[in-house]
């Protein structure tokens, strides 16, 4: 039933090792999204993919890298973590790229970079 | 500049109350999208109510309705009837096309029920 799933749900790691987090929709969304939301609880996007293809790619580290094997799951994989990368990473999905799509979060993932 | 601006950090409200959540946005574009989000402590992100910019009508969903003023750049949340489990963080989000339909966020405001 669940429409945008993630795993894990927590993630506690050492500095310098590589990491990733899964997304997958259920509900036949072209586009999908990452966000990360920081201690201060502000959202933002990192990127966005249509169909499997990168549409936006915000100023992220290049540690940071996205793949979509298809276009019901986008994965984040994350080399050399460093301690400012501790935040909670949300996956999202819409239909399309209109103003009135609404786009729907997965539960997030809580990164804490020891 | 900060598209979202939610004015408000944190409310107080008591149960079976209304609370009105402020949110204004700023954009140029002529179509464009409103939504409201609620974050609960336990973390995953509710899609709460979508205001489109040429909706005629006030959003509704529930107990939940939008009071959106275009001239005044403002879509505010109302949420009536307030419940204990109304207490979470909720976030005003903009779409627009000039911005590549991406989700622009407001700072957040943290409501708090009272029993």
């Amino acid at each position: 039933d669940t429409a945008v799933s993630q795993t894990p749900k927590y993630l506690v790691t050492q500095m310098g090792n590589d990491k990733s987090i899964k997304c997958e929709q259920n509900l036949g969304h072209d586009t999908m999204y990452w966000y990360k939301q920081d201690s201060k609880k502000f959202l933002k996007i990192m990127f966005s993919y249509n169909n499997k293809e990168l549409i936006i790619n915000e100023t992220v580290p290049n540690r940071f890298s996205p793949k979509s094997p298809d276009k019901a799951h986008l994965n984040l994989h994350i080399n050399s973590l460093e301690l400012g990368d501790s935040a909670v990473y949300f996956c999202a999905s819409n239909g399309g790229a209109g103003s009135r799509e609404t786009q729907y979060f997965g539960p997030g993932t809580r990164l804490l970079v020891l | 500049a900060q598209k979202i601006t939610q004015t408000q950090p944190g409310m107080f409200v008591q149960e079976k109350e209304a609370v009105t959540l402020d949110c204004t946005y700023d954009t140029s574009d002529q179509s464009y999208g409103l939504f409201w989000y609620k974050q609960p402590s336990s973390g995953e992100m509710i899609f709460l109510i979508y205001q489109g910019s040429y909706d005629e009508q006030n959003a509704t969903e529930g107990r939940y309705s939008l009071n959106f003023q275009k001239a005044r750049k403002s879509a505010n949340l109302v949420i009536s009837a307030s419940q204990l489990g109304d207490s979470a963080m909720y976030f005003c989000a903009m779409r627009e096309e000039s911005n590549d339909y991406k989700l622009s966020f407001g700072a957040g405001t943290t409501v708090t029920v009272r029993a």
